[in-house]
């Protein structure tokens, strides 16, 4: 069965603390990973990941594939309350002539001042 | 830019009412588009996707129905809600310039059932 399995489901930290959030997946045909950041409304779209080893970086964010052990990263440095949110790593599954996500169900990060 | 809206932001409809839920999609032309289902503690999960007019595939056995009459825009539908109906809707686009791009979320609009 394919699925995404993200650990810790829940974290609280302090400001300027450095986070590490996981994602593990088994998926067939495997060809791409996906962060995104969830506030309140709309999940916005952080990386996309398809080659391992290769960090990506935005800011304080980043995130790096291993393909071979089948899991990704997401980093955040010099944590802010604004990194407050619940983050979501989906890959997708392709069938019937398009694709559809499936989803992890997220690490909610709490970052206290 | 390409942006996409959904309305309304918040529904409050009682069990066995009808519901229409909109999306549309602006800055680009023929998008995959996708309605998720959010509910409390749980994962998004995909319940319709659509790669052209008239083209929909539903992913789960439900009492919700979509439609897609122009390009850009996208209808989840119901005749009669349930309880079960009730939590976060998404409405998501991709480009149609073949598969691994990211999608795209709208706002969302958060129905409760009474």
């Amino acid at each position: 069965e394919d699925k995404v399995v993200q650990s810790p489901l829940s974290l609280v930290v302090h400001e300027g603390d450095t986070v590490t959030l996981n994602c593990s997946y088994e998926v067939t045909n495997f060809r791409s990973l996906l962060w995104y950041k969830q506030e309140k409304k709309a999940p916005t779209f952080l990386f996309m990941l398809t080659s391992s080893g290769i960090e990506k970086k935005s800011g304080r964010l980043s995130s790096i594939l291993d393909k071979k052990e089948l899991f990704s990263i997401l980093n955040i440095t010099a944590t802010q309350t604004g990194d407050s949110a619940v983050y979501l790593c989906a890959t997708p599954l392709y069938q019937g002539g398009s694709e559809k996500l499936v989803f992890g169900k997220g690490t909610k990060l709490t970052v206290n001042p | 830019s390409q942006t996409i809206h959904q309305w309304p932001a918040t529904l409050v409809q009682p069990v066995g009412s009808p519901l229409s839920l909109e999306c549309t999609v602006e800055g680009t032309s023929n998008p995959n588009l996708y309605w998720y289902r959010q509910a409390a503690g749980r994962g998004l999960q995909l319940l319709f996707y659509s790669v052209g007019i008239g083209q929909i595939s539903s992913e789960v056995p439900q009492n919700l129905s979509a439609s897609r009459p122009q390009d850009r825009q996208f209808i989840l539908s119901s005749k009669k809600l349930l309880l079960s109906d009730s939590g976060f809707y998404l409405c998501a686009w991709s480009g149609d310039s073949g598969f691994n791009q990211p999608q795209h979320f709208g706002d969302g609009t958060r129905l409760s059932i009474l």
